[in-house]
């Protein structure tokens, strides 16, 4: 079965803390695997990809195939990355994103 | 408005009750879809249509009616609904394979 899992529901750090937000999936073969974060009061939205291998706002995520993970990392939080973040799998097929999302972790940076 | 836009924001209906949620974009995407988010539960997709043509259908029950009469719009048509069916009804549309999903601010339904 296709399946994200996100095992925090909260993750509360300070201001310049590091940051790393787990996903784990489960899917048999190549999958796409995307962030995306909606912050207070606006829409979801994407932060990354895996196949960009390019770093949004000072998050990277490098996906892993042998642990099945594509964590969200962050080495100094910053308030304004307070948001919810979900991490989302997309199977490689179909001719469109058949997003399956996590059930996502809000992370809280306090000052 | 440029992006995805879902109307009406908010809706409250009673269980006898017929209405229509209505995604528009203008972004010249190929895929629509919608998504439900309840409290406590993952956004689970409900139905994705690519060039008009409905080609995902996640076993929802028939009281919801997808509608998509052309690749710019979509919508949601709602009838005898239960209380359980109270959510957010995100909207979302993507361009070719591969491509992102842009969603909509979502529509805060409530069934009384």
């Amino acid at each position: 079965a296709q399946r994200v899992t996100q095992p925090e529901k909260l993750l509360s750090v300070f201001k310049g803390a590091p940051v790393e937000l787990k996903c784990n999936y489960s899917y048999s073969g190549s999958p796409e695997l995307f962030w995306y974060v909606q912050y207070s009061r606006q829409r979801l939205q994407l932060l990354l990809r895996h196949i960009s291998r390019e770093s949004i706002k000072g998050f990277t995520a490098d996906l892993n195939k042998g642990e099945t993970s594509f964590h969200l990392k962050k080495p100094f939080a910053q308030e304004e990355d307070s948001a919810m973040y979900y991490c989302a799998l997309s199977p490689l097929s179909g001719g469109y994103n058949k997003l399956i999302f996590g059930a996502g972790t809000r992370l809280a940076v306090h000052p | 408005e440029t992006g995805v836009t879902q109307t009406p924001r908010h809706l409250v209906m009673g269980m006898t009750n017929k209405k229509s949620l209505k995604c528009e974009q203008h972004l010249g995407h190929n895929a629509m879809y919608w998504y439900k988010q309840s409290a406590k539960k993952p956004l689970e997709l409900m139905f994705v249509y690519n060039f008009k043509e409905q080609t995902e259908n996640n076993s929802v029950p028939s009281r919801f009616s997808p509608e998509c009469p052309n690749s710019s719009h979509l919508f949601l048509h709602l009838h005898t609904l239960q209380p359980e069916d109270s959510a957010l009804y995100l909207c979302a549309s993507s361009p070719d394979f591969g491509e992102p999903l842009h969603f909509g601010n979502g529509t805060r339904l409530t069934v009384t």
